[in-house]
Order: structure tokens, then sequence, then C-alpha cells
């Protein structure tokens, strides 16, 4: 089984970078794809990105260009970067594995929470 | 983007009794060259991550009881529950993974009644 970590700072300023980091175990990382998902509080899930085997990446336009995935193999860990916060970026992020050649986030992390204060 | 959209937004039923929730795509998540539909769903309870229940429209997962089933392709999906179960209250979402951006369904509420 498959499992997950996330882990970075609860709290971001306005401007800044966001950086948060999923701990895998269970798994090499050359096994699945790897993504990322964010849901602000009370509300739906929005998909952000991810990193296939092969090292490409793909991310959601809604993000303008501000998102990095990026995975270190060595550690079992792929990060995600995501710049210049504003308020709306206040969620619980999510990291998940994804079977090569579906998209479907079969195992999740149990989040972590990142205030954006206003 | 291809829309996601979930009815009804929320529903009550009685232990014991069929849930059914309808998903609806904007456009067809079925790849013609091998005939599968990119389609999943996703059961979240409060204060825990979703769970993926069912992948490729209609294949439960590891582990996911047989109460849950999946059906449906193209645009139009189902998600039912044969047997409402207390463990069951949750939000179910639905996702296609057809193209990127990968896009969710904007969620049912299931409780009980």
């Amino acid at each position: 089984q498959v499992q997950l970590q996330e882990s970075g700072p609860g709290l971001v300023k306005p401007s800044e970078t966001l950086s948060l980091t999923c701990t895998v175990s269970g798994a090499s990382m050359r096994d699945y794809d790897w993504s990322w998902v964010r849901q602000p509080p009370g509300r739906g899930l929005e998909w952000l990105g991810y990193i296939l085997y092969t090292g490409d990446t793909n991310y959601n336009p809604s993000l303008k260009g501000r998102a990095t995935i990026s995975v270190d193999a060595s550690k079992s860990q792929f990060s995600l970067k995501l710049s210049s916060v504003t308020a709306a970026d206040t969620a619980m992020y999510y990291c998940a594995s994804v079977p090569i050649f579906s998209g479907f986030l079969q195992n999740w992390g149990q989040g972590t929470l990142v205030t954006v204060p206003s | 983007d291809i829309v996601m959209t979930q009815s009804p937004d929320s529903l009550a039923v009685s232990l014991g009794e069929r849930a059914t929730i309808n998903c609806k795509s904007s456009q067809s998540v079925l790849y013609s060259s091998n005939n599968k539909n990119y389609l999943g769903w996703y059961q979240q309870k409060p204060g825990q991550p979703p769970k993926l229940l069912i992948s490729w429209a209609s294949t439960r997962e590891s582990g996911v009881p047989d109460r849950f089933s999946g059906s449906g392709s193209g645009t139009d999906f189902t998600l039912t529950i044969s047997s409402l179960q207390a463990e069951d209250v949750a939000v179910y979402y639905c996702q296609q993974c057809y193209i990127t951006p990968f896009t969710f369904g904007p969620g049912t509420k299931v409780d009980i009644k």
C-alpha cells in the first residue's frame, strides 16, 4: 500500500512562495505519476497538476504558471511550489499517487492546511 | 476544460435503502482506442482525504464494498449505493481524467434520513 505524507508551513504570507513536500513510502517514485490537489475550506476539489513517471509535468492553467512540481527520487519525495500566493490559495493541500496511464488519484495523504492571510 | 456536474446536490436516504448520484461531463470521457471511460468516483468523509471508490466508471477499487457500483458511458454516469449504511455518510465526487486539467464535480452530500 502506497502511503503519502504532506509537510510544509501552515502559514504563508501574501506574495510569497508556498512550498510543500510529499514523502512517499511503499512504492518507487518510478512506479506512479504524482499529483497535488487542493480544497478550500468548505468547498470542492481542485486538481493542481502532476508529474509523470517520465519527469514530464502538467499543470492546471487556473494557476497561471505559478506552480512547479518536482521529484526527488533519492528521498522518495515530490514537491509543490506555488508562487505569488494570495488569500485565494488558502486551502487543504493533498498529495496523491496516480497509476500510470490513468489519472485516477488512488492513494492520498492526510492533507496539510495552508493559510494565506488577507 | 471539461465541466463536471452532479445531481442532486444532497440527498437523505433511509438506512438500507438505495442512494443514486448522477454525474454528467460537458464532453465525452470515453477514449475510443481502448473503450475506457476516464471517470472516477471518490468518497470524502468529514476531516478525511477523499478515497477513490471506482475507476474506469465501473471498476471498484480493492476493499470497496460491493454495495457501491458505478455505471454509465460517454457523458452520463451514475454511482449507486445499493443499501446505505451509516458509514456511507459522506460527500461523493466524480472526476474526469480524460484530458487535463482533470476536473471534479461539485460533490453530492449523502446523509441518513
